[in-house]
């Protein structure tokens, strides 16, 4: 198994540009995050899935959208990208959460800079 | 700009020596905690986990110590290797199903000599 996979791993955007941060598992986990880990901090929570055709809000989702149509794929969009954004994007899945035994898995990350 | 992990504080440790890492928490609902390794480069890595209904829970090389009363996690790592370096997260979990929501604490950097 591949686990969770993100592409792509770097990316270079301009102020005002779109581009979208693709994220699949292949684990057939009802959980997907995404989250944004700024320099030196924490991983903080844009969005999260619990089911295909399910999403909702996490701390940080101003600028962002996604969409879960499959219970594989889990898109990051990111419509006018601003340098606040410059950040490192990791996806996430988990068979569930807040139960016993949990994990959550983790992909290797994107790194976006916005100039 | 600044340079990535320069506010993270940092534990330097000698090869052998255990290390003890660190968490304070504020949310005394939160009903499950974890421990996390992050590598540089990488995604964060489960290193283990334990229940807010238990104080003590051991791993390989690694101990988690839960202390309700005054909010603290710690993480012990028994004979510190250089492959231990890492940044090393706390994160805790409250609610369950829907409404549960993993938050992450700032970190640690835990750096190990020779």
């Amino acid at each position: 198994n591949a686990g969770v996979t993100q592409t792509p791993k770097f990316r270079i955007l301009k102020i005002g540009q779109s581009m979208t941060l693709q994220c699949t598992q292949d684990m057939n986990h009802n959980y997907m995050y995404w989250y944004r880990q700024d320099p030196g901090m924490g991983l903080k929570l844009i969005y999260y899935s619990v089911g295909a055709g399910i999403t909702d809000k996490g701390e940080v989702p101003n600028g962002y959208n996604v969409s879960r149509s499959t219970t594989e794929d889990f898109p990051l969009r990111l419509e006018l990208a601003a340098p606040s954004q410059t950040s490192v994007y990791f996806c996430a899945s988990s068979p569930q959460q807040g139960k016993s035994g949990n994990t959550i898995y983790f992909g290797e990350g994107s790194w976006l800079t916005v100039v | 700009g600044e340079s990535v992990g320069l506010h993270l504080p940092t534990l330097s440790v000698q090869e052998g020596d255990n290390s003890i890492i660190n968490c304070a928490y504020s949310n005394s609902a939160s009903d499950y905690f974890i421990w996390y390794k992050q590598e540089s480069g990488k995604g964060p890595q489960f290193i283990i986990d334990i229940r807010s209904n238990m104080d003590k829970r051991q791993g390989q090389r690694v101990t988690v110590l839960l202390n309700k009363t005054v909010k603290h996690l710690s993480l012990q790592i028994a004979a510190t290797q250089p492959g231990d370096s890492a940044v090393y997260f706390c994160a805790e979990i409250r609610g369950t199903g829907t409404a549960s929501k993993l938050t992450f604490g700032t970190g640690t950097r835990l750096q190990v000599t020779l």
